[in-house]
């Protein structure tokens, strides 16, 4: 099993729609959780940490559930310019230990 | 600004001729560095892990003598890809964290990529 799942998508949504991102980890022990951007031949650049307790960044809303092992990303009143790809990284601990998911490709239709 | 710097941005090469891929962490000291190569369309894909004063460790598949991973100092890993093919051609990415970050949340940082063209 891969220590990080995503699926990849394509998500393909109207301008103004809420769209949701789930992403699950298979290691109990891992400890911090990121989503990051990355458009096109571009490098990813984080867009939030996630939080035990969620955490929201205007448009934006990040949750973990650690009981099942899985975080969320939660787009609202989506923008043309949230089209990219979506990354969830996991860190179990220690530099050594940082797991990307597959990335899940947005593409926010006018 | 940027806190990982890779160089260079893009690079074409010949057949068979061999291509230096730098990355510099510029704020922090990293013992650690991630080399990751990224195909059009598809997702990174974890090359090998940079470890200063020691050998890498790469993942299953990749050649380590045609990838060739030299980090001899707390700032710099740098990647060859020797007797690069077309196939070579890909977009390859650096990152690495801050191991003494505030915080245990410290997330990775990457470089800006670098667009490899074999021909």
């Amino acid at each position: 099993r891969k220590e990080v799942e995503q699926d990849p998508g394509p998500f393909n949504v109207p301008e103004g729609a809420t769209v949701a991102f789930n992403c699950t980890y298979s290691n109990s022990a891992s400890q911090s959780f990121f989503w990051y951007r990355q458009d096109c031949r571009k490098e990813p650049k984080l867009l939030m940490s996630v939080y035990s307790s969620g955490n929201e960044d205007g448009r934006f809303t990040a949750q973990l559930n650690r009981a099942s092992q899985y975080i969320s990303l939660l787009i609202r009143d989506s923008k043309l310019s949230d089209s990219a790809t979506y990354l969830c990284v996991v860190i179990r601990g220690g530099a050594n230990n940082l797991f990307f998911g597959t990335g899940t490709r947005l593409t926010v239709i006018p | 600004g940027a806190v990982v710097s890779q160089h260079p941005s893009w690079v074409i090469c010949k057949s068979g001729t061999s291509v230096k891929i730098e990355c510099r962490s510029l704020d922090f000291q990293a013992t650690t560095m991630f080399w990751y190569r990224q195909f059009p369309k598809q997702s990174l894909m974890l090359m090998a892990t940079s470890n200063e004063g020691s050998k890498a460790t790469y993942e299953q598949g990749v050649e380590k003598d045609k990838f060739l991973i030299n980090h001899a100092s707390l700032t710099l890993s740098t990647l060859t890809v020797t007797s690069a093919h077309p196939e070579d051609s890909s977009f390859y990415i650096c990152s690495a964290r801050d191991p003494l970050g505030r915080t245990m949340n410290t997330e990775a940082f990457f470089g800006q990529g670098t667009r490899l063209t074999v021909v």
